[in-house]
């Protein structure tokens, strides 16, 4: 199994409260990813990051910030959580190549924004 | 924008039956990989299969394989002999090829329940 953790890995919390996500992973690949799944959506990423403090927008980035200082950990930030962002949230990772190969998933973090 | 659709929200099949889940997508890109992900209860995602587009020949995973229709940009799923163990979220995804980063496109999922 890929090392990657999530923590936490359950949180409920209130509307307007920040909220912080970690994955964290011991495999060192470079680029980790971070989705969110909602039913009828599948998995959309959310942001995604290809080193240290080199990261990109997905497809629902509004209202997520990221950051990646050590290679290892990768943060998903809420600055102002909402009921529309209860969701469960999965980081993955990969090493990347010139052939699109397998992401690996974390177990996700379920989050209930009340 | 790459899309992926799975028409089929939910599928049932008798133990040791098969079933085939449905897949289409949109890209111009000639070149892509395409996925069939699994995530049982445990909330886990499992890569079942892989498929390249630029290889004609069908994947096969033991008792899974898919059906690549590269010109109607259809990729399904099916598994042979299914057991209960194969009860679990179905995801669609597609990636394009050209190294870095591996931003997958996921389609809607289809839960497949085995009846035993």
């Amino acid at each position: 199994d890929a090392g990657i953790t999530q923590s936490p890995r359950h949180k409920v919390t209130e509307t307007g409260t920040p909220v912080t996500l970690r994955c964290h992973q011991t495999e060192n690949h470079r680029y980790m990813y971070w989705y969110r799944q909602d039913p009828g959506h599948g998995l959309r990423l959310i942001h995604y990051s290809y080193g240290v403090k080199d990261t990109d927008k997905g497809e629902v980035s509004d209202g997520y910030s990221v950051s990646r200082s050590k290679t290892e950990d990768f943060l998903l930030t809420l600055e102002s959580a909402t009921s529309s962002q209860t969701s469960v949230y999965f980081c993955a990772i990969s090493p990347g190549s010139v052939v699109a190969g397998e992401l690996f998933f974390g177990e996700g973090s379920r989050l209930t924004v009340l | 924008a790459q899309t992926v659709t799975q028409s089929q929200p939910e599928m049932s099949v008798q133990e040791a039956e098969t079933v085939t889940l449905s897949c289409t997508y949109d890209t111009s890109e000639s070149d892509y990989y395409l996925f069939w992900y699994k995530q049982p209860p445990s909330r886990q995602m499992i890569l079942v299969i892989r498929q390249e587009a630029y290889k004609q020949q069908n994947a096969t995973e033991n008792r899974f394989s898919v059906n690549f229709q590269k010109a109607a940009k259809s990729f399904s799923l099916k598994i042979s002999d299914s057991q209960l163990g194969d009860a679990a979220m179905y995801f669609c995804a597609y990636a394009v090829v050209g190294g870095g980063a591996q931003k997958l496109v996921f389609g809607q999922g289809t839960r497949l329940t085995i009846n035993p």
